[in-house]
């Protein structure tokens, strides 16, 4: 799978957008990008995944290069609760006899009142 | 249903000690997993399981054994631990849709184990 690299920290001011930066400059044609959040003392949440164009869903979007090399995760209006580490991850889509979903070090967002 | 429920939520235990972590999903998906977590650091798996068959095992030590009775039920037996096993143990678990799907994973909260 290609390697991920994430700033390891970030903060963002809270009703702003929040825009997280994702490198994957090795991935190839079939792999997905996946982002998860980790909340303190929880576990991982899956936030939305894309393939080649752009996604929405109710928690973010998720914007993809031209040439897949890099993303950005954006949540749109930061609130506190959205204080998490955030994961960005590469992987082939497949089911899970091979799914194996691998962690990278993430960044961890903080949203300041 | 959309939860994956673990239990305990914490746990000690002695070195010689056996004990067992159990998770649960009722939401029909058919692989589950298993992942340990350091504090400051991120989610390592450690085993898959796909339709009840164990599939993916992370050159785990022995010491940690995994069990899948049922499609609803994951099991991490525990026996002969080291204090450096102590750690946040979390279970996830995903449809399974075969190759070619994007497999979400839904984790519970974890089971915070101390070994002493």
């Amino acid at each position: 799978d290609a390697k991920t690299t994430q700033p390891p920290s970030m903060d963002c001011a809270e009703g702003r957008a929040a825009n997280l930066p994702c490198n994957h400059s090795t991935i190839s044609g079939n792999e997905y990008v996946y982002w998860y959040r980790q909340i303190h003392s929880q576990g991982p949440q899956y936030i939305i995944h894309g393939l080649k164009n752009n996604e929405t869903n109710e928690m973010a979007s998720l914007i993809i290069t031209e040439d897949r090399k890099s993303s950005t995760l954006i949540l749109p209006h930061a609130t506190l609760r959205d204080t998490a580490v955030y994961y960005c991850i590469v992987r082939v889509g497949y089911g899970g006899a091979t799914n194996k979903l691998i962690f990278g070090t993430g960044t961890l967002l903080a949203v300041q009142p | 249903d959309t939860e994956v429920t673990q239990t305990p939520k914490h746990l000690v235990m002695g070195m010689t000690n056996k004990k067992s972590l159990k998770c649960e999903q009722h939401m029909g998906h058919r692989a589950m997993y298993w992942y340990k977590q350091k504090a400051k650091k991120p989610p390592e798996l450690m085993f898959v399981y796909s339709y009840e068959k164990l599939s993916i095992n992370e050159s785990v030590p022995s010491r940690f054994s995994p069990e899948c009775p049922n499609s609803s039920l994951l099991n991490l037996h525990l026996h002969a631990l080291q204090p450096e096993d102590s750690a946040l143990y979390l279970c996830a678990s995903s449809q399974d849709g075969g190759a070619g799907g994007v497999e979400k994973l839904f984790f519970g909260s974890g089971t915070q184990l101390s070994v002493l």
